[in-house]
């Protein structure tokens, strides 16, 4: 049962577009909304986290905005660049483990 | 501070071995937990560990075991390896809601 639903698979985007990433939850248990950043032969990095009574949070060029009725949330990343290229894994938190969308492989375009 | 370290980073063993992997988590840190990272499933929960005790398990088989040590370190036992369990094994260490990954053991069963 997938209790977290990420997409798209994968984004590809031009350098200073905007890359948006989505994710849809079941739980609403779940108590805590981060987003991690994976490059190749890394473990994931924790980018920026949201809680539920919050509707949006924004650090740098990274945005999240969380919908709590319609049980959702976005990572928006602003001015996205060549490095930003990575996996992008959505997660959501109950107890001590988190539930981890399949990821979004996004790709940024010089 | 540094940040959480895995040994081995990479390891091949054989069907019908067993393994262990170690963590070391952030100074500090008092929570531990596991996750599997594969292509086909994504990262999945294993196991969470918070001053020497289990507070939470994965939908994983028995052959997965783990235990923590008074100083916090974690390691964590697959027994009777299986093809299937060729992975990427992660420690993440964890304060207040916060999960902060190692670069994981990359474990390859033939």
């Amino acid at each position: 049962q997938q209790q977290v639903k990420q997409s798209p698979q994968s984004l590809i985007v031009q350098k200073g577009g905007i890359s948006i990433i989505n994710c849809a939850y079941e739980n609403t248990a779940f108590d805590y909304f981060p987003w991690y950043q994976q490059f190749p032969g890394k473990g994931p990095a924790l980018l920026i986290a949201i809680r539920p009574d919050v509707s949006e949070k924004k650090e740098g060029r990274f945005t999240i905005s969380f919908n709590k009725s319609a049980k959702q949330f976005s990572l928006h990343i602003m001015d996205s660049q060549p490095g930003d290229s990575a996996t992008y894994f959505c997660a959501a938190k109950q107890g001590g483990k988190l539930i981890f969308g399949q990821g979004t492989e996004l790709s940024v375009k010089p | 501070k540094a940040g959480v370290t895995q040994t081995p980073r990479y390891l091949i063993k054989t069907r019908g071995q067993q393994v262990t992997l170690s963590c070391s988590p952030i100074s500090g840190h008092r929570s531990v937990s596991w996750y599997q990272q594969t292509p086909g499933q994504g990262l999945q929960f294993l196991f969470e560990y918070f001053s020497e005790t289990q507070r939470n398990k994965g939908n994983f088989p028995g052959r997965f075991s783990g235990r923590q040590f008074s100083n916090s370190r974690s390691e964590m036992n697959v027994s009777t390896l299986e093809l299937g369990d060729s992975a990427l094994y992660l420690c993440a260490s964890s304060w207040e809601n916060e999960q902060f990954f190692g670069p994981g053991t990359r474990l390859t069963v033939l």
